[in-house]
């Protein structure tokens, strides 16, 4: 399999602190992509980083990736209630917009 | 926005029946997939589909078929269900670039008993 995995597990926090989880991947990947699953619902896609890039931002969040050690973190800032969801990483190993995911990090933000 | 439809957000079958889970998308995405989920195991690949009549088989495919008729429509079917077999089931849809990410639909959870 060429499945991901997310680190920690599950993660939890208080409102306004920051939250920072962990992907792992196996193969070469053209990009790396993160997902948000709030409870009993489908994935809403919230950022992309290519394989050139080292860093992105996009609101309160922001990715690194570290193609040589095939790593990747997402990081939510001053955290909310409303961030309380499950988190993926997504990604595209070269063989033509073919995704394969992690294991998930589940994050609670108590309020 | 893009809006990728299932059509059933709960389902319970029996052992042994035929189970057709549908999923339609309104934005013309080249690409469809077809996942299941299951706690502790993330999001496992079943089929994708890059255009009509296509399709590839993903990571799990046994005991899973796909059908995909019309650009829109992409049909995942259980030709005898199995206990097993009950997860929730996502579908998803892209433009089919390099870049461009997963449209999810809200997921059918499906008993099998």
């Amino acid at each position: 399999s060429q499945q991901g995995e997310e680190d920690p597990q599950a993660l939890s926090i208080q409102e306004g602190e920051n939250a920072t989880m962990n992907c792992s991947y196996k193969t070469s990947i053209n990009n790396l992509q993160w997902y948000r699953q709030n409870s009993g619902r489908g994935l809403v896609h919230l950022i992309l980083i290519r394989s050139n890039e080292r860093e992105k931002h996009s609101g309160r969040l922001r990715v690194t990736l570290d193609t040589s050690k095939k790593s990747s973190s997402l990081l939510i800032t001053a955290s909310r209630a409303a961030d309380t969801a499950s988190y993926f990483c997504a990604t595209d190993p070269n063989t033509g917009n073919q995704f394969y995911f992690g294991t998930g990090t589940s994050l609670t933000v108590i309020p | 926005d893009v809006k990728v439809t299932q059509s059933s957000r709960y389902l319970v079958k029996r052992t042994g029946e035929k189970v057709f889970l549908e999923c339609v998308q309104d934005m013309d995405h080249e690409n469809m997939f077809w996942y299941r989920q299951d706690p502790g195991l993330g999001l496992r690949l079943i089929y994708f589909s890059y255009d009509v009549k296509m399709k590839e088989k993903g990571d799990i495919p046994e005991g899973y078929s796909v059908s995909r008729e019309k650009k829109e429509r992409f049909s995942l079917i259980l030709e005898s269900a199995s206990t097993n077999q009950t997860s929730m089931y996502l579908c998803a849809s892209s433009l089919g670039t390099y870049d461009s990410p997963l449209h999810f639909g809200n997921g059918t959870r499906l008993t099998v008993t």
